[in-house]
């Protein structure tokens, strides 16, 4: 089992929709990182939090940390959202990757 | 703006040849990671160093892998020979020192082994 678990694993929506990928995990973080990949491979990190929430745009994550889970969140979505969107916890001085939520907002 | 820069962002190699990537991580930053992500899975680290000492590279395949940050600095990944089961993306991070939660991430190199 791995230590990160993300659900779902693919997400088709349509523009416009409310977003939600969740990301759970089983080890003792220090931080949890939501990071976002494009076609093509390279990683942007988009939020680092231990707790509560934090709001960029259109993009919102939160944690709750007695409940090792944490949610990222997409206001209305739009296509130039459609990217892996990884979730990664930090703790014992390691990241620990999730496998990644596929999003693809169809126009 | 800082970044991690890799170089080449994509290499198509022949099996049993060798190949090479390149990480200059963000300057100051004393730990340097090398991950690999195989196509439909999450990123698993494969050597993280400070400054020049390796810490962990306990996933590192020793056989055909090898890394090394010779001043502290930037950093090359080796695989030889190259297998087929080898194409993945490497992914090359940085942070300002071990145990720093934030970590920066360069665009990788993709590679194929044909």
């Amino acid at each position: 089992k791995n230590e990160v678990e993300q659900s779902p694993q693919n997400l088709t929506a349509q523009e416009g929709e409310f977003i939600t990928i969740n990301c759970s995990y089983s080890v003792g973080i220090s931080a949890l990182h939501w990071l976002q990949q494009h076609p093509g491979g390279g990683i942007v990190s988009l939020f680092m939090l231990s707790s509560g929430k934090k709001k960029h745009g259109r993009l919102i994550a939160t944690i709750n940390i007695q409940e090792k889970h944490s949610s990222l969140h997409i206001t209305a979505s739009h296509p130039r959202d459609s990217a892996v969107y990884i979730c990664a916890a930090f703790g014992n001085e390691k990241l620990t990757f999730g496998t990644g939520t596929r999003l693809t907002i169809i126009p | 703006e800082a970044e991690v820069a890799q170089s080449p962002r994509y290499k198509i190699t022949e099996k049993s040849q060798a190949v090479a990537f390149w990480c200059d991580p963000i300057s100051g930053h004393a730990t340097l990671y090398w991950y690999r992500q195989i196509l439909g899975q999450g990123p698993e680290l494969l050597v993280q160093f400070q400054d020049e000492s390796v810490v962990d590279d306990s996933q590192l395949p020793k056989d055909r892998f090898s890394a090394e940050r010779l001043k502290g600095v930037d950093s090359t990944l080796k695989i030889q020979p190259a297998e087929l089961g080898d194409s993945a993306m490497y992914l090359c991070a940085s942070s300002l020192y071990q145990g720093r939660t934030e970590a920066f991430f360069g665009q990788g190199t993709r590679l194929t082994v044909v």
